[in-house]
């Protein structure tokens, strides 16, 4: 059964503090691994997938990692308004299906 | 590119009655529709997976006859949750995907309270 976990649950910086999210996932196979930023009341906004080990992709201040066992969320210099919980989601390659982590709740303060 | 939209963003019904939320692809067409569930503080729990002219095909747990899912176009599924009862109320959230991609791109949800 594929398991996606996030760590840590939640994550308080300073604006400028840079910092990493985790995502550990068990799969039999990796079609993909998914970011999503969600906002409280909204639904899940679209930031990366990633298709395998060694591949990174930047947008603005965030940039994803990958690798065999776990991707990274790395957040430079964050501002308050990338404060928002971050998901994590794996699709294996004989299914459909994301498969979501519970999630890191970023706060990031001015 | 690649939006969806959802309505109503929120609805409050009476217990017993139905409620039907449209989720629509805006500038895509999606082979794939899928329908999620999300509780306070909790992750999103996939419901069910709809491609357009098919029956769906609900997660172990989800009541089919209580959650009716129709994906009649290629732009367009809707989820109509019948007898709704209090234990229903909850964030519902749908995706789509393009035919050939991986990604999942999310409506903006729709919030049910059934009193």
């Amino acid at each position: 059964e594929d398991q996606v976990t996030q760590s840590p649950e939640a994550l308080r910086l300073q604006e400028g503090e840079s910092s990493s999210l985790n995502c550990s996932y068990t799969v039999s196979g990796l079609r993909g691994l998914f970011w999503y930023r969600q906002d409280p009341g909204k639904g899940p906004e679209f930031l990366f997938t990633l298709y395998s080990a060694g591949e990174e992709k930047e947008k603005e201040r965030l940039k994803a990692t990958l690798t065999k066992k776990e991707s990274f969320l790395h957040i430079t210099a964050p501002k308050p308004e990338d404060s928002a919980t971050y998901l994590c989601a794996v699709k294996e390659t004989s299914g459909s299906r994301l498969t979501f982590g519970e999630g890191t709740q970023l706060t990031v303060n001015p | 590119g690649a939006v969806v939209s959802q309505h109503p963003s929120w609805v409050i019904c009476k217990s017993g009655t139905s409620v039907k939320i449209e989720c629509r692809s805006l500038d895509f067409q999606a082979t794939t529709m899928f329908w999620y569930r999300q509780f306070p503080k909790q992750s999103l729990m996939l419901m069910a997976t709809s491609n357009e002219g098919s029956k769906a095909t609900y997660e172990q747990g989800v009541e089919k006859d209580k959650f009716l899912i129709n994906h009649a176009s290629l732009t367009l599924s809707t989820l109509t949750v019948t007898s709704a009862h209090p234990e229903d109320s909850s964030f519902y959230i749908c995706s789509a995907k393009l035919a050939g991609q991986e990604t999942q791109y999310f409506g903006p949800g729709t919030r049910l309270l059934v009193l």
